[in-house]
């Protein structure tokens, strides 16, 4: 199994441009989310999934939308892309976020710099 | 903002040393509860589930007190591979359960 594949690992912008980033998992997890790590921050849950057809937002969703059509997949999507923007984004999954002490699948992480 | 507080170190401690790491956390109806590990640039992953009993995996000890709204974990018999910063993680007590990460604590184990 691949497990949690994010791509793409590096990316540049610049400020204003949109750009999506593809997370994937093979696991038949229902639940999906993105967190961007920053320096001196811990991770902040920018959106999540529980399932397909089912988003929801985090602690820091502005400036971001995504998508579950289907189980495997949950994109997520920069609008217009700004320098507060600059982060390492993770997706992460698990089978089923309603039970208790569930390990998180966390993908290699994207580092995104707009300049 | 429901926090999760840790001392972000560093810990610098030679080969051999015991060193315990402690967390507290805001929010009284947290359920579930935490330690991962992140490598530097890599992504977190699970060291371990913190029961209410503790528990204990090898030289790794977590202990857990409600009352106090506390986490620990203790490292015994420390190793160079053991450097990493560690994570701890409980999650919001909300119905989906998401997770609230605190920024970690940097460990760095000496020759």
């Amino acid at each position: 199994n691949a497990g949690v594949t994010q791509t793409p690992k590096f990316q540049v912008l610049k400020t204003g441009q949109s750009m999506t980033l593809q997370c994937a998992q093979d696991m038949n997890h229902e639940y999906m989310s993105w967190y961007r790590q920053d320096p001196g921050m811990g991770l902040r849950l920018i959106h999540y999934s529980v399932g397909a057809g089912i988003t929801d937002q985090g602690e820091v969703p502005n400036g971001y939308n995504v998508s579950r059509s289907t189980t495997e997949d949950f994109p997520l999507r920069l609008l217009s892309a700004a320098p507060s923007q600059t982060s390492v984004y993770f997706c992460a999954s698990t089978w089923d976020r309603e039970s208790t002490n569930e390990k998180l699948f966390f993908g290699s992480g994207t580092q995104l710099s707009v300049l | 903002r429901k926090e999760v507080e840790q001392d972000p170190g560093p810990f610098n401690v030679p080969e051999g040393a015991t060193v315990a790491f402690n967390c507290t956390y805001s929010n009284s109806a947290s359920q579930s509860f935490f330690w991962y590990r992140q490598d530097c640039r890599k992504e977190p992953k699970l060291l371990m589930s913190v029961y209410s009993s503790g528990n204990e995996d090898g030289r790794f000890t977590a202990q857990l007190n409600r009352a106090s709204q506390y986490i620990s974990l203790l490292i015994r018999d420390s190793k160079l591979s053991d450097s990493a910063t560690y994570l701890c993680v409980v999650n919001d007590g909300g119905s989906q359960g998401n997770l609230i990460f605190g920024k970690g604590t940097k460990l760095s184990v000496k020759p």
